[in-house]
């Protein structure tokens, strides 16, 4: 069974860091691109980053570009995203998702990240 | 880019169908047939319902249906249970190597 857990989120300070974790079981996880999506309260969903299987090839979303960064360690089955400068609007559950940005079949539960003072 | 234009609301009684349009512009739905439809219950993480315009994952009931007609993809689901009150977010390849996601819809069953 594909499982995908995130961990990771908290409360942080406007221009603080956070690193989100993601593990992931039951695939193979090298041969699968992974994304980060994420959700405002209230709000729709937004696609943050994705990484190819090998974490060759990256892209982000224009509004994180910059200040976040994914990668992601095979050999620990674990994605991350290292969210840097982090703002108010940034404030969102962030899912960690597999298969390619525009057709995401596998979703984690999520974590909540809060960027206040 | 601008998100995907969707209806916030539809609505529908218990067998009928409903259609929930979502419209973008040429480069992005009307320029790639990479539109999924993702199923959202409250408090949980979103489903995949329908990928590529038209394809269903396995497991999802064929009561879905994607389509697509120039810059506006459609999601219509017959035969309205109370289990697909939810709301429904549309996707699509935006060219440039991003991904765009509607404001979705909440679909109620009356």
């Amino acid at each position: 069974e594909v499982q995908l857990v995130e961990s990771g989120g908290g409360l942080v300070q406007p221009g603080g860091s956070l690193r989100l974790s993601c593990a992931a079981s039951g695939f193979t996880f090298s041969s699968y691109e992974m994304n980060w999506v994420r959700q405002a309260p209230g709000k729709g969903l937004e696609w943050v980053s994705y990484i190819t299987g090998s974490g060759s090839i990256i892209y982000y979303a224009d509004s994180v570009k910059g200040r976040f960064t994914i990668s992601r360690d095979n050999a620990k089955n674990s994605l991350y995203l290292q969210m840097n400068s982090l703002r108010a609007e940034d404030t969102a559950v962030y899912y960690c998702a597999r298969g390619p940005g525009s057709a995401v079949g596998y979703w984690g539960q999520g974590t909540l990240v809060t960027v206040s003072s | 880019q601008s998100a995907l234009t969707q209806p916030p609301s539809a609505s529908g009684s218990p067998g009928q169908s409903v259609t929930i349009s979502c419209t973008g512009t040429s480069s992005d739905v009307g320029g790639y047939n990479y539109v999924s439809w993702y199923q959202q219950h409250p408090g949980k993480a979103p489903k995949l319902m329908i990928y590529e315009v038209t394809k269903r994952p396995s497991g999802v009931p064929d009561r879905f249906s994607g389509s697509k007609s120039g810059n506006t993809a459609s999601l219509t689901v017959s035969g309205l249970q109370a289990e697909d009150e939810a709301d429904y977010y549309c996707s699509s390849y935006g060219g440039s190597n991003n991904v765009i996601f509607g404001g979705g819809t909440k679909l109620t069953v009356l």
